[in-house]
């Protein structure tokens, strides 16, 4: 079964610093990875998502993500992070279930707050 | 222009009593979502339906099932509510040639 790791609960940085966030998965064939953030209060909005080719793939609000294969991570980064950035950010994987389903494994999330 | 809508926004209820829950999307996708998320932001998968048929059922409760009228909504009725069903449920369709899941705004279900 597939699993997805996300070290860091919580992270702060100041606004205008970089920002990486990391997340480790468990999948037996290609992952299909994914980041979503979570507003307070909010639903969950797709940021990106790889699923083959490039493996820096690029989203939306400015952020990033490299897939590593060897390293079974896919990273996702900002250069210059805003005030508005401060949100749960969840990283999944995807499998295939069947019969055009497709489910998602989260992480348990990394907070990141930010720093005026 | 909603995508994915759910309605109540807010659900509190007493242990004990039934309560559903509703999604609809109007993305015409062919796949609806149903997750749970717990007190520590956890999020967790409870069921799928594709095209009328529940494809996926994460061992959730039998006092959890979810209703799909059509293909555009999955309800979430929930029977004799225990303490333990306080959470966000999610709701998220997509198409089903695809992996990426478009999500509701959420609904806040506290049982007392």
């Amino acid at each position: 079964a597939q699993s997805v790791t996300q070290p860091d609960i919580h992270i702060t940085v100041s606004e205008g610093a970089s920002l990486e966030l990391r997340c480790n998965y468990s999948y037996g064939a290609t992952p299909y990875l994914f980041w979503y953030v979570q507003s307070p209060g909010q639903g969950l909005q797709l940021l990106l998502k790889y699923f083959s080719g490039d493996t820096l793939v690029q989203g939306i609000k400015g952020f990033e993500a490299e897939f590593k294969r060897s390293q079974s991570s896919f990273n996702l980064r900002k250069p210059s992070v805003h005030w508005s950035d401060a949100a749960e950010y969840f990283c999944a994987v995807g499998a295939n279930s069947g019969a055009g389903s497709y489910q998602l494994t989260f992480g348990k999330g990394t907070k990141l707050s930010v720093i005026p | 222009d909603t995508a994915v809508s759910q309605t109540p926004k807010y659900l509190v209820t007493q242990m004990g009593n039934d309560k559903s829950i509703k999604c609809e999307q109007n993305l015409g996708h062919d796949t609806m979502y149903w997750y749970k998320q717990d007190s520590k932001k956890f999020l967790k998968i409870m069921f799928s339906y594709n095209n009328k048929e529940l494809i996926i059922n994460e061992t959730v409760p039998n006092r959890f099932s979810p209703k799909s009228p059509d293909k555009a909504h999955l309800n979430l009725h929930i029977n004799s509510l225990e303490l333990g069903d306080s959470a966000v449920y999610f709701c998220a369709s997509s198409r089903d040639t695809s992996y990426e899941q478009y999500f509701g705004p959420g609904t806040r279900l506290t049982v007392t």
